[in-house]
């Protein structure tokens, strides 16, 4: 298996732009999570899906940012508009219900110019 | 809020055990205990978990205290590949609970 697949690696965009950010969990994971990682704050869980429901959105920091499932192998999380302070690295996790650990993907890292 | 707290940084020489302690006063009991690294840029990777007993896996050694309110993760001969964050977690061991993650202890293997 490829591992959680996450698109782009890199964004740049400009203040007030719309960003989309991609990820392909690992086939066969009922369970996907959203966090972000800032020098700041560190790792931040943002919304997390148990089989393509969103369970707990609580850290999405407010609604510029909103976040989709629609089906078991594909996830985006949206933000628009985008600000400067929302540059950050975004990481995307998944895991199956006969392991409990979560494996995470590379990464996308977004500057907000 | 996570429920852990270890130290901010250590190193260790080359080719040496680490050990990296963590305490988790709070534990509940079905409440599992989770490592994972995170090397520079990249993901945070799974290490290893335990209950109650005492883990071992290719990567690493996991210490539970019988109390269980603190527990060590040991690498059993340090090498460079592995300076990185190490964080610690507590978390009902049911699949699709969220991790929380802490600011980790920096680990610095030293040639």
């Amino acid at each position: 298996d490829a591992g959680v697949i996450q698109s782009p690696r890199h964004e740049v965009t400009e203040m007030g732009q719309e960003v989309t950010l991609r990820c392909k969990p690992i086939s066969g994971h009922n369970s996907l999570f959203w966090y972000r990682q800032t020098m700041m704050r560190g790792l931040e869980l943002l919304i997390y899906f148990n089989n393509n429901v969103p369970i707990d959105d609580s850290g999405m920091p407010e609604d510029r940012f909103s976040a989709k499932m629609p089906n078991a192998s594909f996830s985006t999380l949206k933000i628009q508009p985008s600000e400067p302070r929302d540059s950050a690295v975004y990481f995307c996790a998944s895991s199956s219900p006969s392991s409990t650990e979560a494996f995470f993907g590379q990464g996308t890292r977004l500057t907000v110019v | 809020d996570a429920k852990t707290t270890q130290p901010p940084s250590m190193d260790c020489a080359e080719g040496r055990a680490a050990n990296l302690p963590c305490n988790h006063s709070t534990i509940s009991g079905n409440e599992y205990v989770y490592w994972y690294r995170q090397i520079h840029s990249q993901g945070p990777q799974y290490i290893i978990h335990g209950l109650k007993n005492n883990e071992t896996n290719e990567m690493a050694s996991l210490i539970i205290t019988e109390d269980r309110k603190s527990s060590t993760l040991i690498l059993p001969h340090a090498t460079l590949r592995d300076t990185a964050v190490y964080y610690c977690i507590v978390r009902v061991g049911n699949y699709g609970q969220n991790f929380v993650f802490g600011p980790g202890t920096r680990l610095s293997v030293l040639p």
